[in-house]
């Protein structure tokens, strides 16, 4: 069964960094694009960015674009979400998701990790 | 942006009885329209993709109907473990990818 494990969450001040982790396994890691969307404390899901199987797009949301990137290490089997000049409005729990499209991309996201918490807060 | 509009907000239901919960796209999403099921303090779960395909391994209790911008999951006999928050996502034109607000099932 597929698993994704996210880690790296924590508590970061306002203006501060934090990079995300999400191991991947029992799946061909590098033939599916991979995605992170994250929900507010109490709230709906947000997405948040996609990359594309071989790292060769990227998109994002307009609410983070600039201050956050997404990278993946397909040797790893690793996915990564760098996230900077944080804000309060970024506390949430963030889920790195499979995209179910085998090398192109779908948009129908079909396994997903258990979620990593991270809160902005002076 | 497609903004997806779903209700009702939250549906009070027995267990047995049938749910509906419908999702309205704010344009045309063809049939690209994807549910997902999430319980507290759990991942979203897929369930539909493409509108009315059941994901692996989802009973078939659960069925979806709807094209363009009008949607609907149905859940013909709920049982105790479908109490739960019900998303629906198109994937018709991203990024972004966008997602509804989403319709918490309760128990009455």
């Amino acid at each position: 069964q597929v698993q994704l494990v996210e880690s790296g969450g924590g508590v970061v001040q306002p203006g501060g960094s934090l990079r995300l982790s999400c191991a991947a396994s029992k799946f061909a890691f590098s033939a599916y694009g991979m995605h992170w969307v994250r929900q507010a404390p109490g709230k709906g899901l947000e997405w948040v960015a996609f990359i594309r199987s071989d790292g060769s797009i990227k998109y994002y949301a307009d609410s983070v674009k600039g201050r956050v990137a997404i990278s993946r290490d397909n040797s790893k089997n690793t996915l990564y979400l760098q996230m900077n000049s944080l804000r309060a409005e970024d506390t949430a729990v963030y889920y790195c998701a499979k995209d179910s499209g085998y090398y192109d991309a779908s948009g129908s996201l079909n396994y997903w990790g258990q979620g990593s918490l991270v809160t902005v807060s002076s | 942006e497609i903004v997806l509009t779903q209700s009702p907000a939250t549906l009070s239901l027995s267990p047995g009885e049938g749910a509906t919960l419908s999702c309205r796209a704010s344009q045309g999403v063809g049939n690209y329209v994807v549910w997902y099921q999430q319980k507290p303090g759990q991942a979203p779960r897929l369930l539909i993709f493409d509108a009315s395909t059941r994901a692996t391994g989802i009973p078939a209790r659960f069925s979806g109907s709807g094209s363009g911008t009008d949607f609907t999951l149905t859940i013909s006999s709920l049982e105790p473990e479908d109490f739960a928050v019900y998303y629906c996502q198109q994937r018709r034109d991203w990024p972004p990818l966008t997602f509804g607000g989403g319709t918490k099932v309760e128990i009455k």
